[in-house]
């Protein structure tokens, strides 16, 4: 079946600007999880939603960063204002459940390039 | 505070010998830990978790609590086993799911 798909896999944009990254989960996983790759600094977590449970934003760097996921499936990570330091991979993954016994499928990420 | 490290930045080994990617975690508590791959151009991936025991593409890790390390291990390197390889956690409790991750480890085996 179709894994974890993000968009665009590729976003270039100046400072100061805003963008919107787009993840869309396997069909029926009801964990989401973001986190960032940055040069160096291996992966960082991000967010991370389950079901309908309030999601755990505790990794989110800035209030410049925000996430929301619509109806349980897609999500789209915004990052308003962007920063020099916002360059990264931003991936995204889901899992059938949190907790023991799930795996979390990485998608391709999208790789962000703030100029 | 959890945290992964991973000494080595880089390791490179040849064709046929024996290779160990070091691990090394600080967790209060029972965790659960992993090794993921990312081969060139292709997506990050689970290799494999401690509580399934299992050998995968010939790697094994072992969890051992008294030295909180989880080292991969292969007797025999191959060249397509050459990637980037992140060691990562998962606790147990409120933070449930997230992952922790190391800063990698790229291996590279030569011909």
């Amino acid at each position: 079946g179709a894994g974890v798909s993000q968009s665009p896999s590729n976003k270039v944009t100046e400072k100061g600007k805003d963008v919107e990254l787009r993840c869309d989960p396997i069909s029926g996983h009801t964990a989401l999880y973001w986190y960032r790759q940055s040069l160096g600094q291996g992966l960082e977590f991000l967010i991370y939603f389950q079901g309908n449970s309030a999601p755990d934003k505790s990794g989110l760097p800035s209030d410049r960063f925000s996430a929301e996921r619509t109806g349980g499936s897609v999500s789209t990570l915004t990052i308003q204002r962007t920063q020099q330091e916002d360059s990264a991979v931003y991936l995204c993954a889901s899992s059938f459940r949190s907790g023991g016994g799930d795996t979390q499928y990485f998608g391709p990420g999208t790789r962000l390039t703030v100029l | 505070a959890q945290r992964v490290t991973q000494p080595e930045k880089l390791l490179s080994v040849f064709k046929g010998a024996p290779v160990e990617l070091k691990c090394n975690y600080s967790y209060s508590g029972s965790p659960e830990l992993f090794w993921y791959v990312q081969y060139s151009r292709q997506r990050l991936q689970l290799l494999l978790r401690h509580i399934s025991r299992e050998s995968i593409k010939g790697f094994t890790a072992d969890l051992n609590k008294g030295e909180t390390s989880f080292h991969l291990k292969k007797p025999f390197a191959q060249e397509e086993d050459s990637a980037m390889y992140y060691c990562a956690l998962r606790g147990r409790g409120s933070t449930l799911g997230r992952l922790y991750f190391g800063r990698g480890t790229q291996l590279t085996v030569w011909p």
